[in-house]
């Protein structure tokens, strides 16, 4: 079955500073990567996606690029702010099936 | 709106107890999933409906019983529970199963005493 790794567990930058996750995944027929994040106390939230046929793709301040032959995947943050601090995870869907989660990257950032 | 609710959001029930959490969407999503997810991990599928069918039992317990009534709620019923199944229990919905956004509700956080 497809297995998720994710890097790092944690994060910590200043205010400002740009953030990258990676993940990477076993499964070559996979074919659509979200990302979410999560709040404490809070259901993870649908923050950007990408899928197999894009290469990379942005919304304001965050973007996520997609390499295909390399099997890995990466959520990138700039000009970050307090309010981006949570648990941030990545996931991978083989068609026709359900999502499989990273285990997550602690981002904390400092003002 | 992208919004699926789920109630209660807090519930503590004894071993011997039965209970129910209950899901609700009304995007016309046509699958609907019972995600399980502990303290600082990921969460852990345990269920998927397609079409409200049972698509999908990742090898959960018994004392773990999905229904799916209709399109848009979706029931996890609860029976002799044991306190290691305290966890936050998430609902999530998607237009179908094959790589479509998922969107994920609150959640119901669960502690078995």
């Amino acid at each position: 079955g497809e297995n998720v790794e994710q890097h790092p567990s944690t994060l910590s930058v200043q205010e400002g500073d740009s953030a990258v996750i990676k993940c990477t995944y076993s499964d070559s027929a996979s074919n659509y990567f979200p990302w979410y994040k999560q709040e404490l106390g809070k259901g993870p939230q649908l923050i950007i996606d990408i899928r197999s046929n894009v290469g990379e793709k942005k919304d304001q301040r965050i973007a996520v690029t997609l390499n295909k032959t390399a099997k890995h995947f990466s959520l990138h943050i700039t000009e970050t702010q307090p309010e981006d601090s949570a648990v941030y995870f990545c996931a991978a869907s083989v068609g026709g099936t359900a999502l499989i989660f990273g285990k997550g990257t602690t981002l904390s950032v400092s003002s | 709106d992208t919004e699926v609710t789920q109630t209660p959001k807090h519930l503590v029930m004894g071993m011997t107890n039965k209970k129910s959490l209950k899901c609700e969407q009304h995007m016309g999503h046509r699958a609907m999933y019972w995600y399980k997810q502990k303290a600082k991990k990921p969460p852990e599928l345990m269920f998927v409906y397609s079409y409200e069918k049972l698509s999908i039992n990742e090898s959960v317990p018994s004392r773990f019983s999905p229904e799916c009534p209709n399109s848009s709620l979706l029931n996890l019923h609860l029976h002799a529970l044991q306190p290691e199944d305290s966890a936050l229990y998430l609902c999530a919905s998607s237009q179908e199963t094959r790589g479509t956004e998922a969107f994920f509700g609150q959640g119901t956080r669960l502690t078995v005493v």
